[in-house]
């Protein structure tokens, strides 16, 4: 079993649509989450970062995590053409280990 | 806002030959990691350093070295480039507390041929 499991998609949505991407995980001694975003042909852009669980919101964007759960999400609001990228979830053990999921691919149609 | 800064974002380089890869950090940051990146296989961490002058084998060092003479400098060094090394090789730093997020630079494709 993978450390990290995330849908690969692709997921493809209308313009405007709330758009709802998870990660699970199985290893209790992970202790911070992060969501990153990522164009094509660049590299990883960190979008949000929470060690807590319940939610933590930066405009349009929301990260949630239910630790007793051992899963992860993240919400895009009013999504645009614009965020059209592939997501990662990722999660941290100490400053120095850390571990990802293979990536969500995203289209917003417009 | 950090800037972790690759010093090519394209390169192309023949079998058997030596090749250096180059990154530089502005945070003065304690960690910096060497990632590559492939369809299918998300990424894979080839080595990090927590120091000036420390190294750890990541999951797949095998054909690669690294260098840290500077903090916030550490570079890749594919001894002899073969073509399974061609990929997306991201370099990565963090702040080295505990729940310190990883920021990447923008990448190097690497085409072997």
């Amino acid at each position: 079993q993978k450390e990290v499991e995330q849908d690969p998609g692709p997921l493809s949505v209308p313009e405007g649509a709330i758009v709802s991407l998870n990660c699970t995980y199985s290893n209790s001694a992970f202790q911070y989450f992060m969501w990153y975003r990522q164009y094509s042909r660049k590299g990883p852009e960190l979008l949000m970062y929470t060690y807590s669980s319940g939610n933590k919101e930066d405009g349009r964007f929301t990260a949630q995590v239910d630790k007793s759960s051992k899963y992860i999400s993240l919400f895009i609001r009013d999504s645009q053409p614009s965020d059209s990228a592939t997501y990662l979830c990722a999660m941290g053990v100490t400053g120095n280990q850390f571990y990802f999921g293979t990536g969500t691919s995203l289209t917003v149609i417009p | 806002d950090v800037k972790v800064t690759q010093s090519s974002r394209y390169l192309v380089k023949r079998t058997g030959e030596k090749v250096f890869l180059e990154c530089v950090q502005d945070m003065d940051h304690e960690n910096m990691f060497w990632y590559r990146q492939d369809p299918g296989l998300g990424l894979r961490l080839i080595y990090f350093s927590y120091d000036v002058k420390m190294k750890e084998k990541g999951d797949i060092p095998e054909g690669y070295s690294v260098s840290r003479e500077k903090k916030e400098r550490f570079s890749l060094i594919l001894e002899s480039a073969s073509t399974n090394q061609t990929s997306m090789y991201l370099c990565a730093s963090s702040a080295g507390l505990y729940n310190s997020p990883l920021h990447f630079g923008n990448g190097t494709r690497l085409t072997v041929t």
